[in-house]
């Protein structure tokens, strides 16, 4: 079955670290991968995708996300978190070889980051 | 206005109340998504439309009837909702729908209750 697991339900990070948000997928075929982040009391937003070429992948607000296909893995990351990084960010996978899946997107069911000063 | 707008942000109705949902884009867009989204929970896909046509219903109870009179505007008529339908609902659009890797820009949702 086509799934996408976020471990974490939370993380929590000092200002100025390094942070790393977990996304694992399971699709038959090959993944085009997204991220997209919450903030209080709005949509979501998208972040960054993945659909093919170089493993690393940079987006908005500093952030990048690496492709690891033999790990099944789609982890989001950034050098040095802000307070304002705080919110939930959610994972989504297309699988775009399996007819029924009607280009639907998979999600994660989110981690809240925190990010304290 | 620009982008995807949802009214009302908030919604607290009574089991026996008919309301109603509204989205609206302004990005010039050919497909547009009700979703479901619960804490903790992956979102759910309530319906999909194309062009203003329906694509996709997952199944969704016939207390949710969706309505697309233009692709600019989507509404989600609510009738005889449950408590277990409170949820924050969200709209979202997208370039096109089945186009692979269109990302989907969202509404800030309507925050529902139903007592």
């Amino acid at each position: 079955a086509q799934s996408v697991a976020q471990p974490e339900d939370q993380v929590n990070v000092a200002e100025g670290n390094p942070l790393t948000v977990k996304c694992t997928y399971s699709v038959s075929g090959n993944p085009y991968l997204f991220w997209y982040v919450q903030y209080p009391n709005r949509g979501l937003q998208f972040l960054l995708k993945y659909i093919t070429g170089d493993n690393l992948v940079k987006g908005s607000y500093g952030f990048e996300a690496e492709f690891n296909k033999s790990q099944t893995s789609f982890h989001l990351k950034k050098p040095s978190a802000l307070v304002s990084d705080s919110a939930l960010y959610f994972c989504a996978v297309r699988d775009i070889y399996h007819l029924d899946s009607n280009y639907q997107l998979i999600w994660g069911a989110g981690t809240k980051l925190i990010i304290k000063p | 206005e620009t982008g995807v707008t949802q009214t009302p942000r908030h919604l607290v109705m009574g089991m026996t109340n008919k309301k109603s949902l509204k989205c609206e884009q302004h990005l010039g867009h050919n497909a547009m998504y009700w979703y479901k989204q619960s804490a903790k929970k992956p979102l759910e896909l309530m319906f999909v439309y194309s062009l203003e046509e329906r694509v996709e219903n997952n199944s969704v109870p016939s207390r949710f009837s969706p309505e697309c009179p233009n692709s600019s505007h989507l509404f989600l008529h609510l009738h005889t909702l449950q408590p277990e339908d409170s949820a924050l609902y969200l709209c979202a659009s997208s370039q096109d729908f089945g186009g692979t890797y269109n990302e989907q820009f969202f509404g800030p949702g309507t925050r529902l209750t139903v007592l």
